[in-house]
Parts: C-alpha cells; structure tokens; sequence
C-alpha cells in the first residue's frame, strides 16, 4: 500500500505571494492532518480534516487555510508569504479521526522556502 | 493543557552503547504517547505507541518504552545502538477530547559514533 505522499517535495517563493500544498492521504485514509516544522519553534498542528470538514485548528493565523476533497486528498493554502512561514509542512492521515488510538502516518514533507 | 518535555536536544553515544532518550509528559488525564522517528529530509516514522495497554511498549528497529505513570515518563531505550539510529526522535502526546492532534516535544538529536 502506498504511503503519504506530498507535492511539491521543494517550493521556493517570494514574501507576498501565495502557495498551495498537497496531500495525498494512504488509500482509506479519512483523516488528513497537517504540521508546520521549523528549527525554533518545532512542530506544530495546524489544522485536521475529516470526510471534507475541519475537525481541529491550531494557532495560526487566518492567512492558513485547508480543504479536503471526496477522495480524501487535501490541500492547504497560505496566502500574503511572510519570511516566517519557511518551513517543512508535513502532511498525516490515518483511518479514523485523530481522537481515536489511531496511528498518524506522515508524508516527507513539503519544504518551503520564502525570500 | 497536555505537553512533552524532551531532556537533551543532543545525545551522542558508541555504536553497541545503550540509546536512552527521556521524555516526561504532563496531562490530567490518561495519555496515549508516541515516539517518533525523523531522518534527514524526510518526514516523521512511528516507532511506538502507548495507549493505556502493557506499560512496556515493544516498537521496531529494536527501540522500546515504558510509561511510568509515578513519574510521567516515556523514557525511549534500545540495548545496543547502530549507526543507523542516527536520526531525530520526537516524543509526543495526543491532545484530549476534540483536540486530538500531536503535541509534540522539541526532539532530540542522536549521533551514533563508530
């Protein structure tokens, strides 16, 4: 069974620009979580899907933005790029709703770099 | 609130030593733990996982954990280290009730000397 995958592995933009990031969830998967990694602050959620609706959201502020489609592949937007927002995103999903035991398996990653 | 508190953003050990990577955490209620493993560019691997079962957690590539309530640990360890363990490992928490997203500590870096 295939894993997690992300796309663009790499993205390079420019303060003020917008960018969207994809995921792609194990076959099965409902669930689609996503997590900002930077070296100061560590990883941090940002927000959870599940059958097309956000169930959680982090600390973020609103230029952070997701959807997920019927297939379960979600996307997450970040408009207005500000130098901050350089960072790995990674992408989870499991079966169940992430309140369950269940296992968040991770994506690689998006590597995000804004100039 | 819950959290996780890694002690050592380094620890360096002899290939053969024994890996010992603390974690403690804090949660007013019964946590589901998780370690976590990162190699370079690359995203995060589950090693293993509490969830209220058997306090001595069995993971792959040799690691384990044991959850000590008295002491709200989740100490990860494996007897013998191989230069293939070098990597990131982060412990984490699962957030209570509808937050149910990772909390995650601020990792650990472990290097593996020949």
């Amino acid at each position: 069974k295939a894993g997690v995958t992300q796309t663009p592995r790499y993205l390079i933009k420019t303060r003020g620009q917008q960018v969207t990031l994809s995921c792609s969830p194990i076959s099965g998967h409902r669930s689609v979580s996503w997590y900002q990694q930077t070296p100061g602050q560590g990883l941090q959620f940002l927000f959870e899907y599940f059958s097309e609706t956000q169930r959680n959201k982090g600390n973020f502020p609103g230029r952070f933005s997701g959807r997920q489609f019927s297939n379960s592949r979600s996307e997450m937007n970040v408009s207005t790029l500000e130098l901050g927002d350089s960072a790995l995103y990674l992408c989870a999903s499991s079966l169940a709703p992430s309140q369950s035991t269940d296992t968040q398996y991770f994506g690689p990653g998006t590597r995000l770099t804004v100039l | 609130a819950q959290s996780v508190t890694q002690l050592g953003s380094h620890v360096s050990v002899s290939e053969g030593a024994l890996v010992l990577l603390r974690c403690n955490y804090s949660s007013s209620v019964p946590p589901y733990l998780f370690w976590y493993v990162q190699y370079p560019n690359q995203g995060l691997q589950l090693l293993l996982k509490y969830t209220s079962a058997a306090t001595l957690v069995k993971g792959i590539n040799g690691f384990e954990a044991e959850f000590k309530k008295s002491e709200t640990s989740f100490h990860l360890t494996k007897p013998s280290a191989h230069m293939s363990d070098a990597a990131e490992y982060f412990c984490a928490v699962k957030g209570w009730g509808s937050q149910g997203n990772l909390i995650f500590g601020k990792g650990t870096k472990l290097s593996v000397k020949p």
